[in-house]
């Protein structure tokens, strides 16, 4: 069974730019997250779509960050304008209604 | 407002020994307890969890043990492989409010031969 899948793999971008991230969760997974994970920290959730509709996006800064997730299965995630603050791995992880998540190697950014 | 804790940021141990991984909690809904590993350059996978209405699962060298009361829960590793070493999260959710993971800041292990 194939895992979750995310590109690109790592992102060098100057201050102020755009990036986008793309993940492909586990085929028939609901349930889909993004997590920003900061060097020395937990990963944080930002958003989690179930099928294509938001369950919850409270943690998501959306002056700056947005999320898609269309037709229910491929999610990708945007930043736009980029701060150094948001040098991180971005993690994408899928699921089914219960249980474990499954997550992807992840998104490294680093922001100059 | 950190929800789940992990006190200790390092751990070195001697292969062969016992690892012993702690977790806090804050939040009394939590009800599912997960601890995930993490390789460098590669995402956490899920290595053991526990639900709440028990107080230890086992499986193969890993045990969690629960103490809601506490609001504490452990994992340990019976014997150390160098295999192991790796950064560990404590996880915790609440499955009726949409299943989501809580991270802890993680415990980087260190198993030396």
């Amino acid at each position: 069974e194939a895992g979750v899948a995310q590109s690109p793999r790592y992102k060098i971008i100057e201050k102020r730019q755009s990036v986008a991230f793309w993940c492909n969760p586990i085929s028939g997974h609901a349930t889909l997250y993004w997590y920003q994970q900061i060097l020395g920290q937990g990963p944080k959730l930002l958003i989690q779509f179930q099928n294509n509709g938001v369950v919850d996006d409270s943690q998501l800064p959306k002056d700056r960050f947005s999320a898609e997730r269309l037709k229910g299965v491929d999610s990708t995630l945007k930043i736009q304008p980029a701060k150094l603050e948001d040098s991180a791995v971005y993690l994408c992880a899928s699921s089914q209604d219960r249980g474990e998540l499954f997550f992807g190697e992840g998104s490294r950014l680093t922001v100059l | 407002d950190q929800q789940v804790k992990q006190n200790s940021p390092s751990l070195s141990v001697q292969e062969g020994r016992i690892s012993i991984l702690n977790c806090d909690y804050t939040n009394s809904m939590f009800d599912y307890f997960l601890w995930y590993k993490k390789y460098p350059a590669e995402g956490p996978t899920f290595l053991i969890s526990i639900s709440s209405i028990k107080d230890k699962n086992e499986d193969g060298r890993f045990t969690v043990f629960l103490n809601k009361s506490a609001k504490h829960l452990s994992l340990h590793i019976v014997p150390s492989q160098p295999g192991d070493s790796a950064v560990y999260f404590c996880a915790a959710s609440v499955p009726a409010a949409g299943n989501k993971l809580t991270f802890g800041g993680g415990t980087r292990v260190l198993v030396k031969p």
